[in-house]
């Protein structure tokens, strides 16, 4: 596609619930990142993978949370036992690697009740 | 702990004139430096990006990078009502080992 491609758009769940969020990158590009972006806030790295490994995953706040990118191409990133304070538009950017040019998808809307 | 800071603002421009939006990062060893635009309820765009000190033009933006005292710039010139956003600025390691460390941002109003 033309641009970073993330699905869905919003995503209401209830405390406890697991969800999946899914990142579709610009084609060709080897690098995909995850952040998380709360209201007032500069988007918080949480993960990025280099073709199919993640190269860092530092930024994961906890083992509720994991992502998987098994062909090099689409990442889901996957939230165990969803808390309210996971409310927030996570932000999927993909870039050719090494230090380069990153750009965003539109986010997903995530509101835990 | 890496830390991009950034004032919050809101800064207030008037149209037609340069708006000057500055970061400071706190990793001696960034090597690249971003700027991007945040509209209200959109996903970050980006207009710039710089490596190497001095300084970067592309069109109205142009973007400043001062390595040695951690200092990263934006400056736009003809400020226009569209500009009217929040700018955040993002910083890089060395090697993309990592993603990047963002500011809070900056919101710019442009007074028409």
């Amino acid at each position: 596609g033309a641009g970073v491609s993330q699905t869905p758009s919003n995503k209401v769940t209830e405390k406890g619930k697991y969800v999946e969020l899914r990142c579709d990158p610009i084609s060709g590009h080897t690098a995909l990142y995850w952040y998380r972006q709360s209201l007032g806030q500069g988007p918080e790295f949480l993960i990025y993978f280099q073709g199919t490994g993640a190269a860092d995953d530092s930024g994961l706040p906890n083992d509720r949370f994991f992502a998987v990118r098994p062909e090099g191409s689409v990442s889901t990133l996957k939230i165990q036992r969803t808390e309210r304070g996971d409310s927030a538009v996570y932000l999927c950017a993909s870039s050719l690697g090494g230090v380069t040019e990153a750009f965003f998808g539109q986010g997903t809307r995530l509101t835990v009740v | 702990q890496k830390e991009v800071e950034q004032n919050s603002g809101p800064l207030s421009v008037p149209e037609g004139a340069i708006a000057s939006l500055n970061c400071t990062y706190s990793d001696r060893g960034s090597q690249s430096f971003f700027w991007y635009r945040q509209y209200s309820g959109k996903s970050p765009e980006l207009i710039m990006s710089i490596y190497s000190n001095g300084d970067k033009e592309d069109g109205r933006f142009t973007a400043q990078l001062n390595k040695a005292s951690q200092y990263v710039s934006l400056l736009i010139r003809d400020s226009q009502p569209s500009d009217s956003a929040t700018y955040l600025c993002a910083v890089g390691a060395g090697g993309g080992a990592d993603g990047l460390t963002f500011g809070k941002g900056t919101h710019l109003i442009i007074q028409p």
